[in-house]
């Protein structure tokens, strides 16, 4: 494994439904970043897991959206009752966390589509 | 609060250098990066630079850091086709989470 992986890649779901999306940092990273990119614009921070605990969560983040990180590893991002607002690409990142060592490194990104 | 301010759009001719320009708000900002990203992916990581310091290179890439007016430039030598794509300026207190600007994006011409 030499990176961030995402699944699913695209996903287009009705207005209303639930989805899941999931990340599988770099072996080893202890961080776990989720942020989410509308079109023309920067990422925007989601949340971020060091290990299974959730340091930070966005003020902007609706109360629909959950993240975790069981275990430490891979992390899962739901978001319940999807409008059409939420249509954008979800980007994941890690790194590992250590003196003088901050770089993040993204995933693929999960394209939402709610119609 | 935190702002990264990046302009919209920069043409540059093949072989000519570019230069992207960045600037933020946080004087607190310990970090700076810089990311590309090309149509359809995720972001790559070009380099980043401590807040103490004022230069770095890597290869094509110089990135020059003025804390004092809070002004950060990347500088690609030798722009090739490749180099096409949008970047993005990205700053972070002790590798927390990253908050970035809108985007620039760099069309290079033959």
């Amino acid at each position: 494994d030499t990176g961030v992986s995402q699944d699913p890649r695209h996903k287009i779901t009705k207005r209303g439904q639930n989805v899941t999306f999931r990340c599988d940092p770099i072996s080893e990273h202890n961080r776990l970043y989720w942020y989410r990119q509308t079109l023309g614009q920067g990422p925007e921070f989601l949340t971020y897991f060091q290990n299974e605990a959730q340091l930070e969560k966005s003020r902007l983040l609706s109360d629909r959206f959950s993240a975790e990180r069981p275990k430490g590893s891979f992390s899962t991002l739901e978001i319940q009752r999807t409008e059409q607002g939420d249509s954008a690409m979800y980007l994941c990142a890690s790194s590992f966390s250590s003196s003088g060592n901050y770089e993040q490194y993204f995933g693929p990104g999960t394209r939402l589509t709610v119609t | 609060g935190e702002d990264v301010e990046q302009s919209l759009f920069l043409s540059v001719r093949e072989g000519d250098s570019s230069v992207i320009n960045c600037t933020y708000t946080d004087s607190s900002s310990t970090y700076l990066y810089w990311y590309k990203q090309e149509p359809g992916a995720g972001l790559q990581l070009l380099t980043y630079i401590f807040s103490n310091m004022d230069m770095k290179q890597d290869q094509r890439l110089t990135v020059l850091l003025n804390k004092k007016d809070k002004h950060l430039s990347l500088r690609i030598a030798d722009t090739q086709t490749g180099d096409s794509a949008i970047y993005f300026c990205a700053e972070s207190k002790a590798g927390n989470k990253l908050t970035f600007g809108g985007g620039t994006r760099v069309l290079v011409k033959p």
